[in-house]
């Protein structure tokens, strides 16, 4: 147990449908990440929130839609997704120290998109 | 950010020690060496980080060369439960870098019994 907890661990979704990803830590860290491990790939960073506040977006695609509504609290929100995003998605907290380079990881959703 | 070159795998006999290298020969002076490792389907876990001094903790110590351009994560005792994917990343403080991660492919670890 890392106290980074995520719900649901494994999701199915079909191209049309909207489901959200929820992360909580237990931690009192004030930095959240989202994370996406597709098959044979390094792990990617998507998005940062810092004190509530998005302070990274990787370029990510329109279709995935981060919330973080308080500093325990991050969701990605999912709509219109294409097979090609089925991954691994991981959730990940900080303490604004030593840069929140010292993160503690959530056990993932597995995502997949039929 | 400086760049890491790890091997892309090693084999550890149980009990020994488990010696992980990294380069960084392009580290420089304000950057951190970090170290991570994710067992399979799991999330990465935090090992250990460190800038110029060796350092230890439970999990494992780690050792930066004089010259700061290459480090070796050791697992005194590996055990079974150490098989996993080990991460060495580099990053410097502050800035608009603040919580960016860059993973790389890593070092497939394998301890056998």
């Amino acid at each position: 147990e890392t106290g980074v907890t995520q719900t649901p661990r494994h999701l199915v979704m079909g191209m049309t449908n909207k489901k959200s990803l929820k992360c909580e830590q237990h931690l009192g860290h004030n930095a959240m990440y989202w994370y996406k491990q597709s098959a044979k790939k390094p792990l990617e960073l998507m998005f940062v929130y810092n004190f509530k506040e998005q302070t990274e977006n990787n370029s990510v695609p329109s279709r995935f839609s981060p919330e973080c509504p308080n500093s325990s609290h991050l969701f990605l929100h999912l709509h219109t997704l294409q097979p090609e995003d089925s991954a691994l998605y991981l959730c990940a907290s900080s303490q604004e120290l030593a840069g929140g380079y010292e993160q503690y990881f959530g056990p993932g959703t597995r995502l997949t998109v039929t | 950010d400086a760049k890491t070159t790890q091997p892309p795998s090693m084999d550890c006999a149980e009990g020994r020690a488990a010696n992980l290298p990294c380069n960084h020969s392009t580290i420089s002076g304000n950057e951190y060496v970090y170290w991570y490792r994710q067992i399979h389907s799991q999330g990465p876990q935090y090992i250990i980080h460190g800038l110029k001094n060796n350092e230890t903790n439970e999990m494992a110590s780690l050792i930066i060369t004089e010259d700061r351009k290459s480090s070796t994560l050791i697992l005194p005792h590996a055990t079974l439960r150490d098989t996993a994917v080990y991460y060495c990343i580099v990053r410097g403080l502050g800035g608009t870098s603040y919580g960016k991660l860059t993973f790389g492919q890593g070092t497939i670890l394998t301890v056998h019994p």
